[in-house]
């Protein structure tokens, strides 16, 4: 089965601060994605990486970067957080072999609360 | 650029009852489509997908879905539901030979009473 971890269920973050969620898949995938889901808003792709080193913008970018060092690891950095980045944040991944195309495998989530 | 809109945002129903989600999208070329569907404190995890071939799709959990081209819809279906099916349920939507990304609708929050 594929699997995709997320470092936290839960964080907790001061205004100003720096914060970093971590996502690992273990199957290999080519494709990273980070959604952000609000209630009523759906969920909203924020970065999208096709490989190593390799990122691009999805729908809401701005406050947030990303970085992908290693083919398994998608990092999600928010510069400085903002209340209004308290969220739900989902990280997915999928492969780029036929039959599983287009099939995103999603972690838990971690729920940000900025104060 | 394509759009999914699920029309109903909320839909209660009993259980043993039949339920339809609906689902519409609006593309200018040909697409894939999706249903996921995200119990409580849980990641979305695929029910079903269209990609080619029959219109008829059969996913996880006796859900099934129709692909209708010319009404730019993907309903959701089940003929009988149970207490467990209480979930958020996502449509999405991806272009055919497009970048492997997914749009998806807003959700539509099933509740399955007893």
């Amino acid at each position: 089965d594929v699997k995709v971890t997320q470092s936290s269920r839960y964080l907790v973050k001061r205004t100003g601060e720096k914060v970093f969620l971590e996502c690992v898949q273990d199957m290999d995938h080519e494709n990273m994605f980070w959604y952000r889901q609000d209630p009523g808003l759906g969920l909203r792709l924020i970065y999208f990486s096709y490989d190593v080193k390799m990122k691009e913008k999805g729908d809401i970018p701005e406050g947030y970067s990303v970085s992908r060092e290693k083919k398994e690891r998608f990092s999600l950095i928010l510069e400085s957080a903002s209340t209004n980045q308290t969220s739900m944040y989902l990280c997915a991944s999928s492969s780029r072999t036929a039959v599983a195309l287009y099939e995103q495998y999603f972690g838990p989530g971690t729920r940000l609360t900025v104060t | 650029a394509q759009s999914v809109t699920q029309l109903d945002s909320q839909v209660p129903v009993f259980e043993e009852a039949p339920v339809e989600l609906r689902c519409n999208y609006s593309s200018s070329v040909s697409v894939y489509l999706f249903w996921y569907v995200q119990y409580p404190n849980q990641g979305l995890q695929l029910l079903l997908k269209y990609l080619s071939g029959s219109t008829l799709v059969k996913g996880i959990n006796g859900f099934e879905a129709e692909f209708n081209k010319s009404q730019t819809s993907f309903h959701l279906r089940k003929p009988s539901v149970h207490i467990s099916d209480t979930a958020e349920y996502f449509c999405a939507v991806s272009e055919q030979g497009g970048s492997e990304k997914l749009v998806f609708g807003k959700g539509t929050k099933l509740t399955v009473n007893p």
